[in-house]
Order: structure tokens, then C-alpha cells, then sequence
């Protein structure tokens, strides 16, 4: 069974750089089929996503973040990493990292992590 | 505000029928699939359906999807109190380049 696992820190100052590694168990992460993202849900709001990647390293990122958004892949270690730099208040979120399968673009993410909650805040 | 336009709310008696709709636009809902997800205060969304109608294993035939146009609708039909959650409807955006969700619609089962 796939499962995904998201970790980093809890907290994060305004203007810092959050960092978040997203660990694949019970699958490769290099499967053809599957692509890996991010979607986070800040508090009392709804669903965003953040950015989508495939194995070969190609990106796909949400117009609205773009600018600071990176996601990259370590297949070696069967994981993936979000950095979202210059954060303010409103990058407070839950922050999932999701599979999508066969189909780009797309929006049926079929495997969620847990969620990690990232506060921005001095 | 959302692209994808939902209720906020409804409601409805166990075991009844009830329609949660998602409004779009030629450029997202009109142009590709929609998937449908439910979402417990403190767990992972899960999908319920994908393309427009097709259920992942596990979701029970309850649930159902379609899409019209640009509209889509989620139908959970024998109610159970279980279902009280949030849901959203997701798709691609080929205007903006985005994967858009709808605005949750908060299910009550009353």
C-alpha cells in the first residue's frame, strides 16, 4: 500500500523559506503513471494546490506561487521536497503531499499524506 | 473567491438523496475531468471520484458523479450521519494553467 509522509518544521518566520520532504513508502516514486505534488489548506479555508512533478523533473506550479515555489525529486532516496521562499502570514497552512496517477493535467489525486501544519510567524 | 463555484451548505435526512453542485467555466469544467473529494476535519481528503464518475476502490456506489457542460454534480444517495463532511470538486484550468477546487460545500445529515 502507498503512503506518503510529510516532515519539516512547524514554524517558520515571515520572509524565511519553508522547506517541507514529502517520504514514499510501498511504491517507487520513478513509477511512469504516477506524478507528486503539493496541496495545502490553510486554516477555515479550502484546498489549494501548490505544485505538481514528474520523475524526469518536470514542474508544474500554481500561477499564484510560482515565483517562490520549488518542488524536486530525489529518486535515489524515493522522496520529494517543497520550498516556498519569501513566506508571509498567508502561507499558514496544512500542507499534504499528493499523488496523481496516469492522467496530466489532472486533479484526481488518489494517495494524500497525513498533512503537516506550517505556521508563519515570528 | 473560487473559480469552481459550490453551495456552502446542505442538508438533508438519513437515508435521503442529496445533489452537491460545482459550476465552472468552458475553460476548466468544460474542458476536462472533474473529481470529487471528501474531507473529515483532521484526516486526508480522500477522492471519491475521478473523470467526472468513476469511483476508486473502496468508494461505495452511493456516491456518483456527473458533468454537464460546464457544471458537474456529486450525488450521495442512502445518507448515513458518517457523511457529514466537506466537499470539494477539483479540475484543471487551461486559462490559467491551475489545478482549480471548488469552495467546499459542508454536508449535514439532519
Amino acid at each position: 500500500q502507498l503512503q506518503l509522509q510529510e516532515s519539516g518544521p512547524g514554524l517558520v518566520k515571515p520572509s524565511e523559506t519553508l522547506s517541507l520532504t514529502c517520504s514514499v513508502s510501498g511504491g517507487s516514486i520513478s513509477r511512469s503513471t504516477s506524478y507528486w505534488g503539493w496541496i495545502r489548506q490553510p486554516p477555515g479555508k479550502g484546498l489549494e494546490w501548490v505544485g505538481t512533478i514528474y520523475y524526469t523533473g518536470g514542474t508544474y506550479y500554481n500561477p499564484s506561487l510560482k515565483s517562490r515555489v520549488t518542488i524536486s525529486i530525489d529518486m535515489s532516496k524515493n522522496l520529494f521536497s517543497l520550498k516556498l521562499k519569501s513566506v508571509i502570514s498567508a502561507d499558514t497552512a496544512l500542507y499534504h503531499c499528493v499523488r496523481l496517477e496516469d492522467q496530466w493535467p489532472g486533479a484526481a489525486f488518489d494517495r494524500w499524506g497525513p498533512g503537516t501544519l506550517v505556521t508563519v510567524s515570528s | 473567491q473560487s473559480v469552481l463555484t459550490q453551495p456552502p451548505s446542505v442538508s438533508a435526512a438519513p437515508g435521503q438523496k442529496v445533489t452537491i453542485s460545482c459550476s465552472g467555466s468552458l475553460s476548466n469544467i468544460g474542458d476536462t475531468y472533474v473529481s470529487w473529494y471528501q474531507l473529515f476535519p483532521g484526516t486526508a481528503p480522500k477522492l471519491l471520484i475521478y473523470e467526472n464518475y468513476k469511483r476508486p476502490s473502496g468508494i461505495p456506489d452511493r456516491f456518483s458523479g456527473s458533468k454537464s457542460g460546464t457544471s458537474a454534480t456529486l450525488d450521495i444517495t442512502g445518507l448515513l450521519a458518517g457523511d457529514e463532511a466537506i466537499y470539494h470538486c477539483a479540475t484543471w484550468d487551461s486559462g490559467v494553467g491551475s489545478v482549480l477546487f471548488g469552495g467546499g460545500t459542508r454536508l449535514a445529515v439532519l
